[in-house]
C-alpha cells in the first residue's frame, strides 16, 4: 500500500455514460496527478495539481474533467468516452516539491465500449 | 519536452542472472531521473532516483542504477535476479523546477525459476 488509494478498480462503461474516477491520498501531500497507461506505450501524464489548483493541463479532450475539491481527493469525471480511451488510469501525489518521489495508486482499469 | 527511451520492450532470463535495464532522455538541462517497477497486479513503486551526487545510486531490493551524464543515461542493473524480480520496469525523468515526469513505455522483464 502506497497511501493511495483508487475507486473503483475496473469500470466498463458506454460511449454515452457518465461515470467518474475517485482517487485518495492518506499522505499529507500537496500534489496530485492522473495519469494514462496504455499498453506498451509510456505513461502519459494528464492533470496535475497543487494545492488545490490546477497547474497542468496536457493537451487532455474535454471528455476528461479532473476536479479537486481539496488536497487529499482528486476526481477524473468521465463522459461521451472512445472506445481508444479504454487505459489503466493512474492517481499519483506528492508533497509538492518538484523534485519529491510521486506516490502511485493501483490504478482504475477502464474499458470503454 | 524531454523524451526517455528504453531500449528493451522485453527481458527473459534465469535465477541468478544479471540485468542491465538501458535508460536514455533527450534534455541538455539538469535532470532528476527515477527507475519505478510495477509488479503485477500492483501499482507502480520507486526502486531508486538520482537528484544530484554520486552518480551511482543503490535502490531497494538491491537493483543500482549509473547516471552518465555524457551518454544521457540512467541504466538499471542488478548482479543476481530473482523470481520475484520479474515485473515491469520504468524509467522517468524531469527537470530540476518542474513537476512533470516523462516516463520510458517500460520494459518487461520475466525471471524463470
Amino acid at each position: 500500500e502506497t497511501g493511495v488509494t483508487q475507486t473503483p478498480r475496473h469500470l466498463v462503461m458506454g460511449m454515452t455514460n457518465k461515470k467518474s474516477l475517485k482517487c485518495e491520498q492518506h499522505l499529507g501531500h500537496n500534489a496530485m496527478y492522473w495519469y494514462k497507461q496504455s499498453a506498451k506505450k509510456p505513461l502519459e501524464l494528464m492533470f496535475v495539481y497543487n494545492f488545490k489548483e490546477q497547474t497542468e493541463n496536457n493537451s487532455v479532450p474535454s471528455r476528461f474533467s479532473p476536479e479537486c475539491p481539496n488536497s487529499s481527493h482528486l476526481f477524473l469525471h468521465l463522459h461521451t468516452l472512445q472506445p481508444e480511451d479504454s487505459a489503466l488510469y493512474l492517481c499519483a501525489s506528492s508533497q509538492g516539491e518538484r523534485q519529491d518521489e510521486q506516490f502511485f495508486g493501483p490504478g482504475t482499469r477502464l474499458t470503454v465500449l | 519536452a524531454q523524451s526517455v527511451s528504453q531500449h528493451n520492450h522485453h527481458v527473459i532470463l534465469s535465477e541468478a542472472a544479471s540485468l542491465e535495464l538501458g535508460c536514455n532522455y533527450s534534455y541538455g538541462g539538469t535532470v532528476n531521473l527515477f527507475w519505478y517497477v510495477q509488479y503485477p497486479g500492483q501499482h507502480l513503486q520507486l526502486l531508486l532516483k538520482y537528484f544530484s551526487g554520486d552518480p551511482l545510486v543503490k535502490g531497494i531490493k538491491g537493483f543500482e542504477a549509473e547516471f552518465i551524464k555524457s551518454k544521457f543515461s540512467f541504466n538499471l542493473r542488478k548482479p543476481s535476479v530473482q523470481w520475484s524480480d520479474t515485473a515491469e520496469y520504468f524509467c522517468a525523468v524531469n527537470t530540476i523546477g518542474d513537476y512533470k515526469l516523462s516516463f520510458g513505455a517500460g520494459t518487461t522483464v520475466t525471471v524463470r525459476a
